[in-house]
């Protein structure tokens, strides 16, 4: 069974500061993950994804994740917040039966 | 060229009533998944068709229903509405159903509200 847990829904940050979004994932299999960030009124949008390759795996706006499998962690990083990235962001696990599993999602807040 | 579409943007229905929710793929994307989105929560997985047969189905009753279309999109139909159906509706298409690594490309939703 798969499953992937946020232990954050809400996150505060300055602008200008370090993001740290956590995720948790649970797999039988060497499972697939992502993140999507979900802008207000907006669809969702891939921000990177591991595959099985390098396990720091850059994304887009700066984003970035490292896959580590002894802590079954996939984290979401960026150095420096900006105020476009307040939004909802969600992690993702898909395995090979192909069932794709959302996390219930961690809001962005940055603060001026 | 066009993202994933879907129609309508926003629907209202009563209990009891149904509902059928469209989606077009991105050209040349051959697969086509549905999502229920509750107003605080992760999208969870309703359907996913491939090549017109369905591959893939979540834990939704069977009021819950979808077909695939021989020109890639989509349809999802809700029968016998209930309250607790009020959600974003998120249609996500990708190239195909083969590789767990596929990104998934998501539509703007249609936002069903049952009053």
């Amino acid at each position: 069974a798969q499953s992937v847990t946020q232990l954050d829904s809400h996150v505060s940050v300055s602008e200008g500061t370090p993001v740290l979004l956590r995720c948790n994932y649970s797999s039988s299999y060497s499972p697939s993950l992502f993140w999507y960030v979900q802008h207000p009124n907006k669809g969702l949008q891939l921000l990177l994804k591991y595959t099985s390759a390098a396990t720091l795996v850059k994304g887009i706006n700066g984003f970035e994740a490292e896959f580590k499998k002894s802590e079954t962690s996939f984290h979401l990083t960026k150095p420096s917040a900006h105020m476009s990235d307040a939004a909802e962001y969600f992690c993702v696990v898909r395995g090979r039966d192909d069932k794709i599993i959302f996390g219930k999602g961690t809001r962005l807040h940055i603060l001026p | 060229d066009a993202g994933v579409t879907q129609s309508p943007t926003h629907l209202i229905k009563t209990r009891g009533q149904h509902v059928t929710l469209r989606c077009s793929p991105i050209s040349g994307h051959k697969s086509v998944s549905w999502y229920q989105q509750v107003l605080g929560q992760g999208p969870q997985f309703i359907f996913q068709y491939y090549e017109k047969e369905e591959r893939g189905r979540g834990n939704f009753p069977d009021r819950f229903s979808a077909r695939q279309f021989p020109n890639y999109s989509s349809e999802l139909n809700v029968n016998a509405l209930l309250l607790g159906d009020s959600a974003l509706y998120l249609c996500a298409s990708s190239l195909d159903r083969g590789r767990s690594y596929n990104e998934q490309f998501f539509g703007p939703g249609t936002r069903l509200t049952v009053l």
